[in-house]
C-alpha cells in the first residue's frame, strides 16, 4: 500500500514565528487530507488537498501529485497552534482508508 | 450539520471482557470507517463500510473484532475477549463519496484495558 512519510517529527517555535510542514506519500493520490489532533485527541480536518494550493486563515497547503509531496505552511503562528499535525492519503484501488504520516509534533512557545 | 459522534467516549474495562462502541455518522454519508490510533502513532485503518456492506477489513482486525452497520446510518465495532495490547483510542470517520471522499472524524473512544 501507500507509504505517507512527514518531516520534521518534531518542531518548536516561537510564537510568531513561521512553518512549514512536508509530507511524502509513495504513490498518486486520490485524496489527501492534512488534520490537526487536539490534546483530546480529536482529529480536526485542516485541507483537503489532492493537488493543488489551498488558503484558510494563517494555514495554506500545497500538493504536487506528480512529484508525490505536500506541504503544510503555517504563519505567524500562535500558542493554540500546537499540538500533532498529521497527513494522509488514500492511492485508490481498494478500500477507502486512509494512510497517516506518524505526524509532526508542533510546539508553539509564548 | 452535526459532526460524527461516537460513544462511550472512554471505556475501562478488564481483561477478558466484551466492549461494544457506537459510531453516528454524519447524516447523508454513506461511507463510515474506523481506525485505531495507539500512543505516538497515527491512525490505522480497521474496516470500512458503503451503506450497509462492509466492503473491506485490515489484517490488523483480528477475529475478536466485528463491525456492524445495519441499517446503513450508525455502526458497532464490538471487541471479545479484550486484551491489553487492544488499549487505543478507537476512531470513526464518514465520508460522502460524491464530495471527493473527504472523511471527517469523531472523538473517539479511547479504551484502557487492565
Amino acid at each position: 500500500g501507500i507509504q505517507v512519510e512527514q518531516s520534521p517529527p518534531d518542531l518548536i517555535l516561537q510564537e510568531g514565528a513561521n512553518s512549514t510542514l512536508r509530507c511524502n506519500f509513495s504513490d498518486s493520490v486520490n485524496n489527501l487530507q492534512w488534520f490537526h489532533q487536539n490534546p483530546w485527541g480529536q482529529l480536526i480536518n485542516l485541507f483537503y488537498i489532492p493537488s493543488g494550493t489551498k488558503q484558510n486563515g494563517r494555514l495554506s497547503a500545497t500538493t504536487v501529485a506528480t512529484e508525490r509531496y505536500s506541504l503544510l505552511y503555517i504563519s505567524s503562528s500562535q500558542t493554540t497552534d500546537s499540538g500533532v499535525y498529521f497527513c494522509a492519503a488514500y492511492s485508490g484501488g481498494g478500500a477507502d482508508g486512509l494512510t497517516f504520516g506518524k505526524g509532526t509534533h508542533l510546539i508553539i512557545q509564548p | 450539520d452535526t459532526g460524527v459522534s461516537q460513544d462511550p467516549r472512554h471505556k475501562i474495562t478488564k481483561r477478558g471482557q466484551n466492549v461494544t462502541f457506537r459510531c453516528d455518522p454524519i447524516s447523508e454519508h454513506n461511507r463510515l470507517y474506523w481506525y485505531r490510533q495507539t500512543l505516538g502513532q497515527g491512525p490505522e485503518f480497521l474496516t470500512y463500510f458503503q451503506n450497509e456492506a462492509q466492503l473491506e477489513k485490515s489484517r490488523l482486525l483480528s477475529d475478536r473484532f466485528s463491525a456492524e452497520r445495519p441499517k446503513g446510518s450508525f455502526s458497532t465495532l464490538e471487541i471479545q475477549r479484550t486484551e491489553q495490547g487492544d488499549s487505543a483510542m478507537y476512531l470513526c470517520a464518514s465520508s460522502k463519496a460524491i464530495d471527493g471522499n473527504e472523511q471527517f472524524f469523531g472523538p473517539g473512544t479511547r479504551l484502557t484495558v487492565l
